[in-house]
């Protein structure tokens, strides 16, 4: 069964760059009925996509972050990893990485598997 | 691109049914058969319950079910039982691949 694992820092200071990376495991970022996602959640508030790269490293973005991210996966270490910067207060969250699939669909359109979450407080 | 719209709260006694509605526009849930909905405990990650409007992922109780009408998809709760206490989330494909979720609706067992 496919199992996702974030890591990274979990104090990021303003105007600095958001760093986090997915481990993958029981299976490989390579296979070809996934795309791999980014999902936050502020706290007390609804989820929000980031973004989603496939192995190729193709990706797709929210435009609501398009202009301060950059998702890209690592087949070598079988990770996928997230870059937002710029960061202000507003970008709080618990960060998720999800395994994003494809359906009848040239494109992926759910979330099936996800970490159990990593939260980033930006604060000086 | 704005969040899909959840009622806040819903309840119901054991064994009620309930139902959660989630409406969109014509660019996403009015457009696409790729709405998927979530269910989130306090403090643990989304779990997928259903997927494409109504399918059901293996493991996924019968009593959950998925509709859609238009502007508008549901997930029905049929025979709630204590443990569907929760926070759930639709999201909906919305075009250029863009991904929308819902604002979250919190289900109460009474």
């Amino acid at each position: 069964q496919l199992q996702l694992q974030e890591s990274g820092p979990g104090l990021v200071k303003p105007s600095e760059t958001l760093s986090l990376t997915c481990t993958v495991s029981g299976d490989s970022v390579t296979n070809d009925n996934y795309y791999w996602a980014w999902v936050r959640q502020p706290p007390g508030k609804a989820l929000e996509w980031i973004g989603s790269v496939y192995y190729s490293g193709n990706t797709f973005y929210n435009p609501s972050v398009r202009s301060r991210v950059a998702i890209s996966a690592d087949t070598s270490s079988n990770q996928f990893s997230l870059r937002l910067n710029s960061v202000t207060a507003a970008d709080t969250a618990v960060y998720y990485c999800a395994s994003h699939r494809f359906s009848t669909s040239w494109y992926p359109v759910y979330f099936d598997y996800w970490g159990q979450g990593a939260l980033v407080t930006v604060s000086s | 691109q704005a969040a899909l719209t959840q009622p806040r709260s819903v309840s119901g006694s054991p064994g009620q049914s309930v139902s959660i509605s989630c409406t969109g526009t014509r660019n996403d849930v009015g457009m696409y058969m790729y709405v998927s909905w979530y269910q989130q405990s306090p403090g643990k990650a989304p779990k997928l319950l259903i997927y494409d409007v109504s399918k059901r992922p293996s493991g996924v109780p019968g009593r959950f079910s998925g509709s859609k009408s238009g502007y508008t998809a549901s997930l029905t709760i049929s025979g709630l039982q204590n443990e569907d206490e929760a926070d759930y989330y639709c999201c909906s494909y919305a075009g250029s691949n863009s991904y929308v979720f819902g604002t979250g609706t919190k289900v109460t067992v009474l």
